[in-house]
């Protein structure tokens, strides 16, 4: 069974930095790549970026080049998406997704991750 | 970048109505178009992918059509079980762009 398993709930203070995770199962990690998006509260989905496990070829969207970073490890099948440096305005649910091609449709995804930033 | 417009952003319909909600792309896309469900409070389910390939266990009442720049999601009769925003999402090329979504209430 496939499975996209992410890590929990964080909440953090403005200039923390952070690491969250989605681990895969059920699927060989390397044939997929491994998309981030973003849903701030009540709001819609925004893509973030995506990753080749294979490669770790990266490509960011427009609005999170050089916000983010994304990151995996193939050697237990884990992608990452981490800040150096968090805002009030990241906080949101993150969710990872897998697709089979860079250019794919998102056919399994993660339970998300709620982040809130805060003082 | 190509953007995705999705109309109209929210829509009440009556049980077992006929439910259609627009995307349009500002250059072609080929049918590299995907539709998405979000119920409240869960996450988002794949429903239709090539712009009109129904993903496996998806309720034969959804159904979609398109190609180039102009698409679209109809539920053929509108269920309670259907109450959920609607997300159309392009991935013929990064950015892999959503449309802001499409809220269904029932009336």
């Amino acid at each position: 069974e496939v499975q996209l398993v992410q890590s929990g709930a964080e909440v953090k203070k403005p200039g923390e930095s952070l690491r969250i995770s989605c681990k895969a199962s059920g699927y060989t990690f390397t044939s997929y790549w491994i998309t981030w998006v973003r849903q701030m509260p009540g709001k819609g989905l925004e893509w973030m970026g995506r990753i080749d496990p294979s490669d770790s070829y990266i490509n960011y969207g427009p609005s999170f080049q050089g916000h983010v970073t994304i990151s995996v490890d193939k050697s237990i099948s884990t992608a990452y998406l981490q800040w150096s440096s968090l805002k009030a305005s990241d906080t949101a649910t993150y969710y990872c997704m897998r697709h089979f091609e860079a250019s794919g449709y998102f056919d399994y995804w993660g339970q998300g991750s709620l982040v809130t930033v805060s003082s | 970048d190509i953007q995705m417009t999705q109309s109209p952003s929210s829509l009440s319909a009556s049980l077992g109505d006929s439910v259609t909600i627009t995307c349009r792309a500002t250059q072609g896309i080929s049918n590299f178009l995907a539709w998405y469900q979000q119920k409240p409070g869960r996450v988002p389910k794949l429903l239709i992918y090539a712009a009109s390939t129904l993903q496996s266990g998806v309720p034969s009442r959804f159904s979609g059509s398109g190609s180039g720049t102009d698409f679209t999601l109809t539920i053929s009769s509108l269920q309670p079980e259907d109450v959920a925003t609607y997300y159309c999402q392009k991935y013929n090329s990064a950015p892999l762009t959503f449309g802001g979504g499409t809220k269904v209430e029932i009336k």
